[in-house]
């Protein structure tokens, strides 16, 4: 079990250019969450994805950012034409169906290690 | 709205000490709530997950308590050690969605 696995670790983009962040869960999880922690800031909710299915992007800002978790392969969380404000680390973690909203299984949340994006 | 908050931001210690770590909660219906763990430019590592019928959680020198009346948890950290320096961050499911609000994290400095 290899756990979440995220990649790249470290990606660097030019102002305007696109960033592909990719989030594999751990295997037999089905449920996906990014989270985007800024420099010298708490983690940030952005979106949380089902197999196909978008359930919650409230913490997505509207324009620019996009998500999603195909039928077969990993996450894609897309920035397009980055900005400065952009850079920060984003963190992926993967579960187990929740029991109901708000009620995780016992296995709780388990996160990758993060990519970590500057904007140059 | 959940909003939780941690208490001390930082702490400094020197090795051997026992410590708390304080975190707590604006709404008290929570399922659970999990303790993680970052190092400097790392993820996250789950320590220990309370689930709302439980009043407590141990793990080796960790032990996490839960009271969720008055919207509080502490992380007891025993004989503290150089390697358990890191952030650790408390988070609680948002009430009625799938989004997890975490707390901003209290730095520990364990001094050998």
């Amino acid at each position: 079990n290899a756990g979440v696995m995220q990649n790249p670790r470290h990606l660097v983009r030019r102002r305007g250019q696109e960033a592909r962040l990719r989030c594999s869960p751990v295997k037999g999880h089905s449920h996906v969450y990014w989270y985007r922690q800024l420099p010298e800031e708490g983690l940030k909710f952005m979106v949380y994805l089902q197999k196909e299915n978008i359930i919650d992007e409230s913490g997505m800002p509207k324009e620019r950012f996009s998500a999603e978790f195909p039928k077969e392969g990993p996450s894609i969380l897309r920035i397009q034409q980055v900005v400065r404000g952009d850079s920060a680390a984003y963190f992926c973690a993967s579960s187990p169906p929740p029991l109901s909203r708000g009620y995780l299984s016992s296995g709780g949340y388990t996160f990758g290690s993060g990519t970590r994006l500057t904007v140059v | 709205k959940q909003e939780v908050t941690q208490i001390p931001a930082a702490l400094s210690v020197p090795e051997g000490e026992n410590l708390v770590l304080n975190c707590s909660f604006t709404d008290s219906a929570i399922y659970n709530l999990q303790w993680f763990r970052q190092d400097p430019g790392k993820g996250l590592t789950s320590l220990l997950l309370i689930q709302s019928s439980q009043r407590e959680q141990t793990s080796g020198r960790l032990n996490a308590s839960l009271d969720k009346s008055s919207g509080r948890s502490t992380l007891y950290i025993a004989a503290s050690q150089p390697g358990d320096s890191a952030t650790y961050l408390c988070a609680v499911p948002n009430t009625g969605g799938f989004k997890t609000i975490f707390g901003a994290g209290t730095r520990l400095f364990v001094k050998a």
